[in-house]
């Protein structure tokens, strides 16, 4: 049972370029969330989707596109690259409790 | 915005009680109260979570007041894998999904 997976782990980018962050859930989940993380500081919220084709903006939602085509993946989008998005992104899927994957650790410079 | 508060920081002496509070004054009558906690840089584990009654797990206890503006994760007997950051969290509720919306949270720090 993997639970959550995200891919890559790790990626450095260039300012300009664009990338996807891949999440998978194996759990039939409906409810599926982005979220990025700053050092020292929480989660922030940056899209969700509550089942498959819908899709809603969180709290940090600039910069960012996402998709959700069916049940078990959604992914995450940059289009254009920006050192502010210099974070860990976390996805997460969640019936009564929240499973997260690992993280990935985006570097934009 | 989170609609928790927690102090920042908290130390607790391995094998003792660890009590982590949180504030949550606006929360609705149908939201419930989540913890999770996050060690180094690895996604947040879930903990526990309650509505009104006390819960328990084999990780922690939830004490939730009367009137729920507030709470206390219990970890009864803290260790040093214990060391993280804990987030109190109410689980926000719109038309068609929920959402968990993270504050700053509280660094607890176990020490020998």
């Amino acid at each position: 049972n993997a639970g959550v997976t995200q891919t890559p782990k790790f990626q450095v980018l260039k300012t300009g370029q664009s990338m996807t962050l891949q999440c998978a859930q194996d759990m039939n989940h409906n409810s599926m969330y982005w979220y990025r993380q700053d050092p020292g500081m929480g989660l922030r919220l940056i899209y969700y989707s509550a089942s498959e084709g819908t899709t809603d903006k969180g709290e940090v939602p600039n910069g960012y596109n996402v998709s959700r085509l069916n049940k078990r993946e959604f992914s995450l989008r940059l289009e254009s690259a920006a050192p502010s998005q210099t974070s860990v992104y976390f996805c997460a899927s969640i019936r009564t409790q929240a499973f997260f994957g690992q993280g990935t650790r985006l570097t934009v410079v | 915005d989170a609609k928790t508060t927690q102090p920042p920081s908290m130390d607790c002496a391995e094998g003792r009680a660890a009590n982590l509070p949180c504030n949550h004054s606006t929360i609705s009558g149908n939201e419930y109260v989540y913890w999770y906690r996050q060690i180094h840089s690895q996604g947040p584990q879930y903990i526990i979570h309650g509505l009104k009654n006390n819960e328990t797990n084999e990780m922690a206890s939830l004490i939730i007041t009367e009137d729920r503006k507030s709470s206390t994760l219990i970890l009864p007997h803290a260790t040093l894998r214990d060391t993280a950051v804990y987030y109190c969290i109410v689980r926000v509720s719109s038309y068609n999904t929920d959402k968990l919306i993270f504050g700053t949270g509280t660094r607890l720090q176990v020490f020998p």
